[in-house]
């Protein structure tokens, strides 16, 4: 058990809104993810951090900002949700040899009407 | 070519049969490998990590390719536990600690 949290797991909202979705760890890593999962995308990294306020870009990061102003936390912002956005998106934590090992939290499933 | 790709499948076999998934990769320069596996509507879990020519865990071997550029995953005396989708993840070119993911294999084993 990593120690990942998400939340909420479920969020169902209306376009245009905006929508905050939260990872917390309980074990101090440095590196922490988000991912998006779409049916035939596999995942798809959105942002992530590798310490507290570094973070940068990944290959879906357009429509999303992120914010780590502690190690335990990690905010994933849709700033003005899109349909486009309804996916299920899934925290990870690195560890393991070299740091490159991912654990995940249990994920939260967004639906953008 | 695809960053990461991996058949689809699903691949249905009995139980107790041996089965075994290849996933190609473009980035020559990749020095570790993983496999997640994931079940239906939960997230992706651990299953091995390749450093070297391959890594065998019980039922499960992984062996590297590097001429090919492929992986494969190899799944003995399957169970009906097994079933499931199985990542393969390749680091990305772009970063230390971006990895890519493929979409995905899934295995349905049956009685």
């Amino acid at each position: 058990d990593a120690g990942i949290t998400q939340s909420p797991r479920h969020k169902v909202t209306e376009t245009g809104t905006p929508v905050t979705l939260r990872c917390h760890q309980t074990e101090n890593h440095r590196y922490m993810y988000w991912y998006r999962q779409d049916p035939g995308h596999g995942l798809r990294l959105i942002h992530y951090s590798y310490g507290v306020k570094d973070t940068d870009k990944g290959e879906v990061s357009d429509g999303y900002s992120v914010s780590r102003s502690k190690t335990e936390d990690f905010l994933l912002t849709l700033e003005s949700a899109t349909s486009s956005q309804t996916s299920v998106y899934f925290c990870a934590i690195s560890a393991g040899k070299g740091d490159r090992e991912l654990f995940f939290g249990e994920g939260s499933r967004l639906t953008v009407l | 070519r695809k960053e990461v790709e991996q058949d689809p499948g699903p691949f249905n076999v009995p139980e107790g049969a041996t089965v075994a998934f290849n996933c190609t990769y473009s980035n020559s320069a990749s020095q570790s490998f993983f496999w997640y596996r994931q079940d239906c509507r939960k997230e992706p879990k651990l299953l091995m990590s390749v450093y070297s020519s391959g890594n065998e865990d019980g039922r499960f071997t992984a062996q590297l390719n590097r001429a090919s550029q492929y992986i494969s995953l190899l799944i003995r005396d399957s169970k009906l536990s097994d079933s499931a989708t199985y990542l393969c993840v390749v680091p990305s070119p772009g970063g230390y600690n971006k990895l890519i993911f493929g979409a995905g294999t899934r295995l349905a084993v049956h009685p």
